[in-house]
Order: C-alpha cells, then structure tokens, then sequence
C-alpha cells in the first residue's frame, strides 16, 4: 500500500517552456501533498505544500507564479514549472500523506528536468 | 523554523560492521523522527520511524533512539550489507507540519 506516482520520470524541454508534471496517490487518499526539489548530492529541499482543494503554501524564496501547483483531488497535485530556464533544472519529488496515517509521507519515484 | 543537523556526511564500513548515522534538532516541540534510505536516482524510502513518546524503537537490522532531552537521536544498522550502500537522511516534524531533513548521510559497505 501507500504507492505514489509520479509522471513523466524525465523531461527534456527547451527555455521559456512550460512543463507539467504530475503526483498521484494510486492507493490512498492525500489531504496533504508536497513538492521537493533536490540538487545533485543534496537533501530535499521544501518548495510548497498542497492541500486539496485550497491554495498551495510556498517556502520562503519559492516563486509561486513561477511554480504553479495545483491540488484538484484527493489523488492528485500538479507541479507546473512556467517559462522554464537551465537554473531550473533538477529532479522533483512528490510526497503525499495518507490521511488515515497522518504523519508518514510516501514519496513519488522523482521527475528529472532538464531545461536546454 | 526546525534545524536538523546530521552526522556523519560520509560513512565506510566493511561488510558486517554497524554503522551509525546521528541526527540533533532544535525545535523541542518536535514529536515525528522518520529515516529515510535514498538510492542513486531513485526516490526516499522510508525505513523506520519513531515518535517523541519512545526513546527506542527496532526492526530487524536496524534501530532507531531518540533522546528528547539532549534533543538528537540516531539510526542503527547493524550486520552492515552491500545493499545497505545508499545515502540516509533524517528529518523531523511537529505532527502534520511539514518535515524538515537532514543534509544526509551517504553509508558505502564495502564487502
């Protein structure tokens, strides 16, 4: 139990474009998701907590308008990364918390961006 | 805001060997302690937890302390095995707030 998804696993996009990147609980409801960043050989670095259906709470330094997230579902929570640059890429994790359990988080398998 | 500091960076041992990865924290109001286990690329896994009311917890190889008091708490692997080569990370949180990480540990068993 407790598996989160995460698509697509990578991601090659050219500067000024848009991706999207998708989190998904298959097997749990998650009031709560969040969003990491982690650079090669560091730890995982907050970005922005979501829950459902209200607005996503960002880390101080974390461009909101820059990094859309979107929590739609109880299942679901998208990470949009606008008018991508070089400096943004790296490999983004997901985690969702399973309602029932609440303190545990279960992590996705990662994105890796890279922005050329 | 929560600050976790871990210890050490690196770590080699020999097959067989324990090895032990310590954490501290400052927020004494903090209650959750999960270790996570990280492979190259892939995601954390969560291996063992404990919460602010135990000081020990175990399961199998590995074990967990907490001492509350001196606010650090450590992770214990003991019969070390090849496969246990990953990069560890420690975090903390106050129940349903968010977590706070380690700058974490990379274990090489060597065999």
């Amino acid at each position: 139990g407790a598996v989160v998804s995460q698509h697509p696993s990578w991601v090659i996009c050219k500067s000024g474009t848009s991706v999207k990147i998708e989190c998904r609980s298959l097997d749990f409801q998650a009031t709560t998701m969040f969003w990491y960043r982690q650079f090669p050989k560091q730890s995982l670095m907050l970005m922005a907590t979501s829950n459902e259906g209200s607005k996503a709470t960002y880390e101080q330094g974390v461009e909101k308008d820059k990094f859309l997230i979107n929590h739609a579902s109880l299942t679901l929570s998208t990470l949009t990364v606008t008018s991508a640059h070089p400096e943004d890429s790296s490999f983004y994790i997901c985690s969702a918390r399973d309602r029932a359990n609440s303190y545990e988080q279960y992590f996705g398998p990662g994105t890796r961006l890279t922005v050329t | 805001g929560e600050n976790v500091e871990q210890h050490p960076s690196t770590l080699s041992v020999q097959e067989g060997d324990s090895a032990v990865i310590k954490c501290t924290y400052s927020d004494s109001a903090s209650n959750y302690f999960p270790w996570y286990k990280q492979e190259l690329g892939k995601r954390p896994q969560l291996i063992i937890d404990i919460r602010s009311n135990v000081g020990e917890k175990k399961d199998q190889r590995i074990a967990v302390t907490l001492n509350k008091t001196a606010k650090h708490f450590s992770l214990h692997i003991t019969e070390t095995q090849p496969e246990d080569s990953a990069v560890y990370f420690c975090a903390a949180s106050l129940g349903y707030s968010t977590l706070t990480f380690g700058k974490g540990t990379m274990l090489l068993v060597s065999p």
